[in-house]
C-alpha cells in the first residue's frame, strides 16, 4: 500500500509569516494529491485538489505545488484561524483515500 | 449544495455492531461514490470504505472488523455496519463525497459523529 508522510508533525510560526508544509508519497501519484484543513471539533475541509487547484471559497493565501512524490502546501501570510491541523491525501493508488498523519500548525 | 448528516447510536457495546446512516440533502445519491471514514480521538483519518450508488462497494482491507456499506437510493442515504467492535473502534465517524469516481478528493463531509465503544 502507498504511504503518505507529512512533515513536520508540528510547525511553530507567527501570524503574518509564510509557512510551507510537506507531504511525501511512497510512490509516484502524479498530481492526485489533496490538502485538507481541520479545525477542532469540525470535519476536514478540502483546501486543494490535484496538487494545486484551490477548492471553492479557499483564500488565495493557500497554495499547493508538487507532483510525483513530493508536495507542498504554502500559506503565504498566516492568519489566526490558520493555526490548526492539515492533512494530505492521495487518490491515485489503492487504497483510494490514504491520508498523511497530519501537521499541526501552532502559534510561536 | 450537497449536505451530509450522520446519524445513529453514540454508544455501542463491545462485540456488537456499530450502525450509522448518512442522509444526503441538496443533491441526488446517483452518479457518485459515497464514503465512510473515521478518526479516533486525537489521531488521523482512516478510510473505511466507499460505495457507488448502484451498490458496488470497496473496503479498506486493513480493517480488522467485518464491515458492510449499503445504499438506499429511495431514501437518498447510505449506511455503515461495523461488526464485532472493540474499544479501538471508538472514533468520530464521517460520511463524505468526492467528485464522480472512486479515486477523488473529498469535497463534501458530514459534521461527524462520535461513537464510543464501551460496556
Amino acid at each position: 500500500d502507498i504511504v503518505m508522510t507529512q512533515s513536520p508533525a508540528t510547525l511553530s510560526a507567527s501570524p503574518g509569516e509564510r509557512v510551507t508544509l510537506s507531504c511525501r508519497a511512497s510512490q509516484s501519484i502524479g498530481n492526485s494529491l489533496a490538502w485538507y484543513q481541520q479545525k477542532p471539533g469540525q470535519a476536514p475541509r478540502l483546501l486543494i485538489s490535484d496538487a494545486s487547484t484551490r477548492a471553492t471559497g479557499i483564500p488565495l493565501r493557500f497554495s499547493g505545488s508538487g507532483s510525483g512524490t513530493e508536495f507542498t502546501l504554502t500559506i503565504s501570510s498566516l492568519q489566526s484561524e490558520d493555526f490548526v491541523v492539515y492533512y494530505c491525501q492521495q487518490y491515485d493508488h489503492w487504497p483510494p483515500h490514504r491520508f498523511g498523519q497530519g501537521t499541526k500548525l501552532e502559534i510561536k | 449544495q450537497v449536505q451530509l448528516q450522520e446519524s445513529g447510536p453514540g454508544l455501542v457495546r463491545p462485540s456488537e455492531t456499530l450502525s450509522l446512516t448518512c442522509s444526503i440533502s441538496g443533491g441526488s445519491i446517483s452518479s457518485y461514490y459515497w464514503t465512510w471514514l473515521r478518526q479516533p480521538p486525537g489521531k488521523g483519518l482512516e478510510w473505511i470504505g466507499s460505495i457507488f450508488y448502484t451498490g458496488s462497494a470497496n473496503y479498506n482491507p486493513s480493517l480488522k472488523n467485518p464491515v458492510t456499506i449499503s445504499v438506499d437510493t429511495s431514501q437518498n442515504q447510505f449506511s455503515l455496519n461495523l461488526r464485532s467492535v472493540t474499544a479501538a473502534d471508538t472514533a468520530v465517524y464521517y460520511c463524505a463525497r468526492g467528485t464522480p469516481g472512486l479515486y477523488s478528493p473529498l469535497g463534501f463531509w458530514g459534521q461527524g459523529m462520535l461513537v464510543t465503544v464501551s460496556s
